[in-house]
């Protein structure tokens, strides 16, 4: 079961927004797209997740394309605070745990 | 989402020595307990899951006899690291889930140095 592709590091100007793509081509129906963020030196923090519909919460909005093959997590005014790793994971809910990729290492620049 | 803790946040021992981590879920009845091995720069990798009052199990070369984990209640589990050598040096992050499978909360992890 192949996981999901992003690009290693991206740079992104503090205040503009921070789009950061994901991959995931073999994703199954019953596979959802999770977005987890981890700071350095902490534990990973859910960001936001979604099926098939776009979504939106207080921390990002999840853009998922029609044929579900990728999807794009946004940040709308990226801060410093924002620089972390984000990972993109598929996940189905059958029970299976999250399993990480090598995420996208995201710098936020002032 | 769930509030979940480790303790100790931070360990140094000697090699030879066992280092015993706990994690708890504050707030949230964890059916199931996840841990985590992290090497710098590197990826999260799961180590082993867990499910209240079973026995763990294990991802492929992850030694069950060295990593000893402890899932007696749903809001405790405990992860022992035995006769600990440098190379177990690394960063412990343990996860919970509960019932719905989409929720998935991580603690703060357990930074492991082994000298």
């Amino acid at each position: 079961d192949a996981k999901t592709t992003q690009p290693p590091s991206m740079d992104c100007a503090e205040g503009r927004a921070a789009n950061l793509p994901c991959n995931h081509s073999t994703i199954s129906g019953n596979e959802y797209v999770y977005w987890y963020r981890q700071i350095h030196s902490q534990g990973p923090q859910y960001i936001i997740h979604g099926l098939k519909n776009n979504e939106t919460n207080e921390m990002a909005s999840l853009i998922i394309t029609e044929d579900r093959k990728s999807s794009t997590l946004i940040l709308p005014h990226a801060t410093l605070r924002d620089t972390a790793v984000y990972y993109c994971i598929k996940l189905n809910n059958a029970g299976n745990m999250l399993t990480f990729g090598g995420g996208t290492r995201l710098m936020v620049k002032p | 989402g769930a509030v979940v803790s480790q303790h100790p946040s931070w360990v140094i021992c000697k090699s030879g020595t066992s280092v015993k981590i706990e994690c708890r879920s504050l707030d949230f009845q964890a059916t199931t307990m996840f841990w985590y091995r992290q090497f710098p720069k590197q990826s999260l990798m799961l180590m082993a899951t867990s499910n209240e009052g079973s026995k763990a199990t294990y991802e492929q070369g992850v030694e069950k006899d060295k990593f000893l984990i402890n899932h007696a209640s749903l809001t405790l589990s405990t992860l022992t690291v035995t006769s600990a050598h440098p190379e177990d040096s690394s960063f412990y992050i343990c996860s919970v889930r509960g019932l719905s499978y989409n929720e998935q909360f991580f603690g703060p992890g357990t930074r492991l140095t082994v000298l």
